[in-house]
Parts: structure tokens; C-alpha cells; sequence
């Protein structure tokens, strides 16, 4: 187990409104990403960070805000909800071995009507 | 940029027997680290196994094993003794082992759906 906590699971939202989801970690990793899963893509990488304040952009990063103020929270923000980005969310951390898999929390579905 | 190409978007096995499911990356790169990831209906992404480059000796983890060719840029999975609970979206990932310039990140393949047929 990888202390890996996303909220919310499950979220529906209409197109334009914002929507935050939230990734916590308690095991002080210091690299975290969000990606995106859909059928017939995979996983595709949004956003990573690999300190407080320090974040980066990943393939698909349009209409994707993160923020990391503390070590335990990267937070995934949608200011203006598309129907495109209707998908499962998943955060993921770096583990601490040499080979540095990534350990995925349980995933958020979000739907955009 | 590194690339992960799964061919087989469905696979079936009959229980006991044995299922490869394939996998090949595009890289530039000498030294890196490659993994299978499995992905059961309850949604949770499981590390199966997983191989460094510069290890000629194919990783194994009980049932799963791996064969990695080097030189033809493949990392096939091999399921022994297929087990109903292995009915999954299976994940190949590639990830450089220079860590800087953005390279602490896993690329994903487009996955491969494994039925277990009883």
C-alpha cells in the first residue's frame, strides 16, 4: 500500500464549470503525477511534480492546472470542464527503489455533461 | 521522444494454459527500466514485473515472466497456468533511466485486454 488517497472517486460536472480533484499521499514521495485513461489510450501523462512548487507538463496538458503546496498534496485543477475531458484520473507516486515504478492511487471518473 | 506499442489490443487464454502478450518501444536510449502493469475490472493499476535494461537475464515473478530482447526493442509478457483471476487490461511501460529533464516519468502503452476463458 502505497498511501496513495484520490477524492473525489467519482464526480459528474457540466462543460464549463471548474473541477478540482485531489491526490494525498502520506509516505513524503517526492516525485507525484496525474495521468488520464481512456479506451484506446492508455495511460497519458497530464501533469507530474517532482518537489513543492516544482511541477512540469506532461503529452496532454491543455486545459490542466496542478498545484503542490505541500510534500502529501498535488492537486489537478479543470478551470473550465470540457466534455473531452471526460475520463479516469489517476495520481501516481515514484517509488523509492532503484527502478522507480510508478504506485497508482485507486483512480477518479470524471464525467463532463 | 520514447514510444510503447502494444499489438494486441484483446488476447484469450483458456485456464492452465499459457498466453504472451506483446510489447515494443522506440528509444534512443541505452539504459532504462521496463514494466508490465495489470489492471483488474475494479479499476487498480497492480506492477506485474519489471526489468531493468542492462539485466540480460529475463525477470520472472512467479507465474509472470518476461523476455526481453534488447536489440529488438520487445518486452513480452508470459502468463503460465492462466488463472481466471488474471482476466485483466495489461500495461506496458518504458521509463528512462536519466533523471533529469523531465525523464522521472513512465510512458504507457495503449494496453492489451486479456480474457480467461474457464
Amino acid at each position: 500500500d502505497a498511501g496513495i488517497t484520490q477524492s473525489p472517486r467519482h464526480k459528474v460536472t457540466e462543460t464549463g464549470t471548474p473541477v478540482t480533484l485531489r491526490c494525498h499521499q502520506t509516505e513524503n514521495h517526492r516525485y507525484m503525477y496525474w495521468y488520464r485513461q481512456d479506451p484506446g489510450h492508455g495511460l497519458r501523462l497530464i501533469h507530474y511534480s517532482y518537489g513543492v512548487k516544482d511541477t512540469d507538463k506532461g503529452e496532454v496538458s491543455d486545459g490542466y492546472s496542478v498545484s503542490r503546496s505541500k510534500t502529501e498534496d498535488f492537486l489537478l485543477t479543470l478551470e473550465s470542464a470540457t466534455s473531452s475531458q471526460t475520463s479516469v484520473y489517476f495520481c501516481a507516486i515514484k517509488g523509492q527503489g532503484g527502478t522507480g515504478e510508478l504506485f497508482f492511487g485507486e483512480g477518479s471518473r470524471l464525467t463532463v455533461l | 521522444a520514447q514510444t510503447v506499442t502494444q499489438s494486441q489490443p484483446e488476447m484469450s487464454v483458456q485456464e492452465a494454459e499459457t498466453v504472451t502478450l506483446s510489447c515494443t518501444y522506440d528509444t534512443s536510449e541505452s539504459d532504462y527500466y521496463l514494466f508490465w502493469y495489470k489492471q483488474p475490472p475494479s479499476r487498480q493499476m497492480i506492477l506485474v514485473i519489471r526489468q531493468e535494461a542492462y539485466k540480460q537475464q529475463n525477470a520472472t515473478e512467479n507465474r509472470f515472466s518476461v523476455n526481453f530482447q534488447k536489440a529488438a526493442k520487445s518486452f513480452s509478457l508470459k502468463i503460465s497456468d492462466s488463472q481466471l483471476g488474471d482476466a485483466a487490461m495489461y500495461f506496458c511501460a518504458y521509463r528512462s533511466a536519466w533523471t533529469q529533464g523531465g525523464s522521472e516519468k513512465l510512458v504507457f502503452g495503449k494496453g492489451t485486454k486479456l480474457t480467461v476463458n474457464p
